[in-house]
């Protein structure tokens, strides 16, 4: 069964606007809760990850934030530009299980001008 | 970029025949999976290797077999292609573990079509 749920499946924003992506897992024994970005054609490329210890990273314009009693992480870009356009993907691992990552479905995110 | 290199990058074949896709890694990191990613699933795991001769299986194992002989190659075998497992393939890398652990990167893909 999917250990990561991710939604929304698609979201369109524009250009200056906050795109918001939401996960939620339920594996208390994960440890590493990474995000993905994959444009077309490419393999996908670490974005910014977050470990349970803390309740937010910020990395420019991306923020992770994380409720470790709600087992819940989201994903927010701010300033959203049409380059953000992509696919996201949100993950969880633990080292028990090699540090296999368990991604979410993606999210589409279209960002118009 | 890691030196992660996946070959074929394309590949149709028949139902029934074998397939092997090939990863090659210059990074000379421990971890080594092998994921399918198709519309509406996202990336599911197959198998991974935590060493040479030291492989798990993942989710979606079924079908699929995997060798690594050395550090640098992680094999993955069809071993009687169905059309089901026409997909994208990705093999990732990694060093999880130390100090920088948790970030897997990822090939190019193989796309590989079973009529």
């Amino acid at each position: 069964q999917q250990q990561v749920k991710q939604s929304p499946q698609s979201l369109i924003v524009q250009k200056g606007g906050i795109s918001i992506i939401n996960c939620a897992y339920e594996n208390t024994a994960f440890d590493y809760f990474p995000w993905y970005q994959q444009f077309p054609g490419k393999g996908p490329a670490l974005l910014i990850a977050i470990r349970p210890d803390v309740s937010e990273k910020k990395e420019g314009r991306f923020t992770i934030s994380f409720n470790k009693s709600a087992k819940q992480f989201s994903l927010h870009i701010m300033d959203s530009q049409p380059g953000d356009s992509a696919t996201y993907f949100c993950a969880a691992s633990m080292a028990n299980s090699g540090y296999a990552l368990n991604f979410g479905k993606g999210t589409s995110l279209l960002v118009t001008p | 970029d890691a030196g992660i290199t996946q070959s074929p990058r394309h590949k149709v074949t028949e139902t029934g025949t074998p397939v092997t896709l090939r990863c090659h890694q210059t990074e000379n990191h421990r971890y080594m999976y092998w994921y399918r990613q198709d519309p509406g699933h996202g990336l599911r795991l197959i198998h991974y290797s935590y060493g040479v001769k030291d492989t798990d299986k993942g989710e979606v194992s079924d079908g699929y077999s995997v060798s690594r002989s050395k550090t640098e190659d992680f094999l993955l075998t069809l071993e009687s292609a169905t059309s089901s497992q026409t997909s994208v393939y990705f093999c990732a890398i990694s060093e999880s573990g130390l100090v920088d652990a948790g970030e897997l990167f990822f090939g190019e893909g193989s796309r590989l079509t079973v009529l």
